[in-house]
Formats: structure tokens, sequence, C-alpha cells
């Protein structure tokens, strides 16, 4: 199985920062990679697929980038909503794996 | 719209097998690449992802979960249907169900998910 691991596990921000999430891959994965919001309650939504493209409809603040085995996900400017758990996912090979999450808290 | 939305029992007895229904509209699962996926998360934990079945009938199981589920398809009623036998408390979880494009792309549309307790 492909083991993702995100860093930060936790991250404390503030309106308007830019914040950076890291997923590590065991193993590379070319760009079969994906990020998720998900907030309290409510279905996981996705930002991010192929690494790097902007699911329609996601603010142009949310961006992706990376190949193989390192991954960021990059919030340019934290806004009020964008506080919630993100996950990164590996879509390349079977079975299919998810990252442990990364919490985002207002400061 | 597409929409997807997950039925089933709650709560479950241990032993007993859950039976999840997922029903879906604004799409087909007999267009080429799409698939439907099953997805749970515990209370407070993470995404695991447990089965997944293609458009022509290519099912996909989680290895540890492999040997307790089942994943079918019903075309004409625009639903996928998940079978977990053996339930046990651990199974506690929402249970979501999305869908998948392509074979390499990721879960785009989800369900708001069903919360399965699995209690005696």
């Amino acid at each position: 199985d492909i083991q993702l691991t995100q860093s930060p596990s936790f991250l404390s921000a503030s309106v308007g920062d830019r914040v950076t999430i890291t997923c590590r891959a065991s193993q590379g994965i070319s760009s079969y990679l994906a990020w998720y919001q998900q907030n309290p309650g409510k279905a996981p939504k996705l930002l991010i697929y192929a690494a790097s493209t902007l699911q329609s409809g996601v603010p142009s603040r949310f961006s992706g980038s990376g190949s193989g085995t390192e991954f960021t996900l990059t919030i340019s400017s934290l806004q009020p909503e964008d506080f919630a758990t993100y996950y990164c996912q590996q879509v390349d090979s079977y079975p299919i794996t998810f990252g442990q999450g990364t919490r985002l808290e207002i400061k | 719209q597409i929409t997807l939305r997950e039925s089933g029992p709650t709560p479950v007895k241990p032993t007993q097998t859950l039976t999840l229904t997922c029903t879906f509209s604004g799409f087909s699962l007999s267009t080429s690449g799409v698939g439907v996926g099953w997805i749970r998360q515990p209370p407070g934990k993470a995404l695991e992802w447990l089965a997944l079945i293609y458009w022509d009938d290519d099912q996909r199981y989680s290895p540890s979960l492999k040997s307790r589920l089942t994943i079918t398809k019903d075309t004409s009623k625009n639903q996928v249907v998940l079978t977990m036998t053996n339930m046990d408390p651990v199974d506690t979880a929402t249970y979501y169900c999305a869908r998948k494009l392509s074979r390499g792309g990721p879960f785009d549309i989800w369900g708001q998910g069903t919360m399965v307790t699995v209690s005696s």
C-alpha cells in the first residue's frame, strides 16, 4: 500500500496568512494526487486533482504542486471559510489511500 | 445537477451484515470511465477507502476488508450497493459514496454520508 503522510497534522493561522500543507507518498505516484477540504459534519469537497489542477468553482487562492513523492497544497490568503481539515489522496494504484489529515484552525 | 445519497440501517448489531445503498442522479454508471466508490470515516478519524465499482463492472476493494465487502451496481436504478459482513463496533463510522470520472481521477462529487453505529 502507498502511505501518504501529511505535515503538519495541525496548523494554527490567521485570516490573510499564506499556508502550505505537505503530503509525502511512500513511493512515486506521478501526479495522481488530489486534495480535499472537509468541514465538521460535512462530506469532503474536492479542491485539486492531478496534483495541480483546480476543481471547477474552487477559489484561485488554492493551489497545488508536486509530483512523484512530494506534494503541497497552498492557500495564498486564508479566508474565514478555509478553516477546516484537509486531506490528500492518491489514485495512482490500489488500494486508494488518504493522508491522515491536516486540521487548520484560527489563531 | 449531480447528487449521490447514501441510505442504510442504523444501529447495526455486532456480527450482522450491513447493506448500504448509494442512489445517484445526474450521471450514468454506464458511461465509459465512470465509477462509484465507498469511503468511511470513524468519528474524529481520517478517511478510509473501502470499495469501488466502474462502468464496466470492474470491482476494487480495500485489501484489509476485501473478505467482508461486496459492491454491486444496478445501472437501471442508478444505484450502487455495498454489503459488509460481520459488523463490529470498530466499523462505527460515517459512510460516504462518491463519483469517480476515470480510473486515474479523484472522487469529484460526494454524498452527504450516512452514520452507521454498530452496537448491541
